[in-house]
């Protein structure tokens, strides 16, 4: 089955500007995580979706938000972007371990660029 | 605090020898899962393998393999014969939580080892 996609793969932002970032799960995977990739900072998660919930959020501020739709695609969105957000921002999904046992794996990746 | 710690920053390995990338973790939960993934350049996330704690075996996965140490609270991720193309950032990560209890996916990664294998 296909995999996490994401799109689009490459964005260059202007400071001030806003940014929504796409995340399509593997098909029948429910829940979808996103995690912003810096060389400073390692991997750090953003926040998870489940059901067109938020579940888990982490220690981000406001200006970066989410959503997922009734199909389980995500986006997230950074608002007035900083020189700091340039960072590379992946998704994972990940299965219901009821279903097909657990698996969660991640997208190719949006590298965003803010200058 | 820290909870994921990989100690190797860069490791440089002959083809076809034997590597163990090591991954020590921290958690106060009976629970959890480990995962090893591997990023090569383009930036993808490449899943390896998985090991829960429950699990009595240690998880394998072709080449990969995970040296489980509950004890010890380690989680080294083997790779037997090295190849050229194993050349990549190697991420150790940690979901803490019962997997049954399907919520929570946050994963908390370590800070990764940088894998050269060399011909």
């Amino acid at each position: 089955k296909a995999g996490v996609t994401q799109t689009p793969r490459y964005l260059i932002k202007t400071r001030g500007q806003q940014v929504t970032l796409s995340c399509s799960p593997i098909s029948g995977h429910r829940s979808v995580s996103w995690y912003q990739q810096t060389p400073g900072q390692g991997l750090q998660f953003l926040f998870e979706y489940f059901s067109e919930t938020q579940r888990n959020k982490g220690n981000f501020p406001g200006r970066f938000s989410g959503r997922q739709f009734s199909n389980s695609r995500s986006e997230m969105n950074v608002s007035t972007l900083e020189l700091g957000d340039s960072a590379l921002y992946l998704c994972a999904s990940s299965s219901d371990p009821g279903t097909s046992g657990y698996e969660q794996y991640f997208g190719p990746g949006t590298r965003l660029t803010v200058t | 605090a820290q909870k994921i710690t990989q100690t190797q920053p860069g490791m440089f390995v002959q083809e076809k020898e034997a590597v163990t990338l090591d991954c020590t973790y921290d958690t106060s939960d009976q629970s959890y899962g480990l995962f090893w993934y591997k990023q090569p350049s383009s930036g993808e996330m490449i899943f390896l393998i998985y090991q829960g704690s429950y699990d009595e075996q240690n998880a394998t996965e072709g080449r990969y393999s995970l040296n489980f140490q509950k004890a010890r609270k380690s989680a080294n991720l083997v790779i037997s014969a090295s190849q050229l193309g194993d050349s990549a950032m190697y991420f150790c990560a940690m979901r803490e939580g019962r997997i049954s209890n399907f919520g929570n996916e946050k994963l908390t990664f370590g800070t990764g080892t940088r894998l050269t294998i060399i011909p």
